[in-house]
């Protein structure tokens, strides 16, 4: 069975900080690996799609990195602000193409002002 | 675009009652999915759709719950009879065939509290 995990499981920060957390997955049979943003009470967005090892993708303050050989990616938020607060997820194919994804379960992140 | 719509957003009710959420997943989309979100367990997919037909139901917990999908444009996920384990944050997903890498997208979801 496939295991998505991430940490930390909640974070909280100064408004102006940079932060990171992290999402492993098993690195056989790597297809892609998802990550989305969750505010309480709207839906979960989706913020990145990666698929190839050494993938950085960038969406204004936001981040991620890919490393299929080990296993893990990094979510970066630089000069984190109130309006970041929300819980971020990734999830992963439960194997190759499968329609079926397995979602970590979050990183709740907390900006403060 | 509408985007996956969901109802109700709330809903609360006595252990006992039965629960119908519902989703209209965005026109066009081939996929629906239902998912199950607690404290617990994070984000639990319960079954999915393809073309209407149930493709894998293996996520649903027992017999209480169900899933129908009439048509393209319409699913229900119904509890009977719920229990106050079952109060979570359920949504709905849709994803058109083809789609880059199997992205799914998200309706608000209902919160269901069962007490």
């Amino acid at each position: 069975i496939l295991n998505v995990e991430q940490s930390p499981q909640s974070l909280h920060v100064q408004e102006g900080d940079s932060t990171n957390f992290t999402c492993s997955f098993p690195s056989s049979n790597f297809y892609a690996l998802h990550w989305y943003r969750w505010e309480t009470a709207k839906s979960p967005e989706a913020l990145f799609v990666m698929t190839l090892n050494g993938d950085e993708k960038k969406k204004g303050r936001i981040s991620a990195t890919l490393n299929t050989k080990e296993g893990y990616s990094y979510l970066y938020i630089k000069g984190s602000q109130p309006e970041d607060s929300a819980t971020y997820l990734c999830a992963s194919p439960t194997q190759g193409g499968s329609e079926k994804l397995v979602f970590g379960k979050g990183t709740k992140l907390t900006v403060n002002p | 675009d509408a985007g996956v719509i969901q109802s109700p957003r709330h809903e609360v009710t006595e252990m006992g009652q039965e629960v119908t959420l519902r989703c209209k997943p965005i026109s066009g989309h081939d996929y629906l999915f239902w998912y199950r979100q607690t404290m617990m367990r994070g984000l639990e997919l319960l079954i999915y759709f393809n073309n209407n037909v149930p493709i894998d139901d293996s996520g649903m917990p027992e017999d209480r719950f169900s899933a129908k999908m009439p048509n393209a444009s319409f699913s229900t996920l119904k509890i009977q009879p719920s229990e106050p384990r079952d109060s979570a944050v359920y949504f709905c997903a849709s994803r058109r065939a083809g789609s880059s890498y199997n992205e799914q997208f998200f309706g608000p979801g209902t919160r269901l509290t069962v007490l």
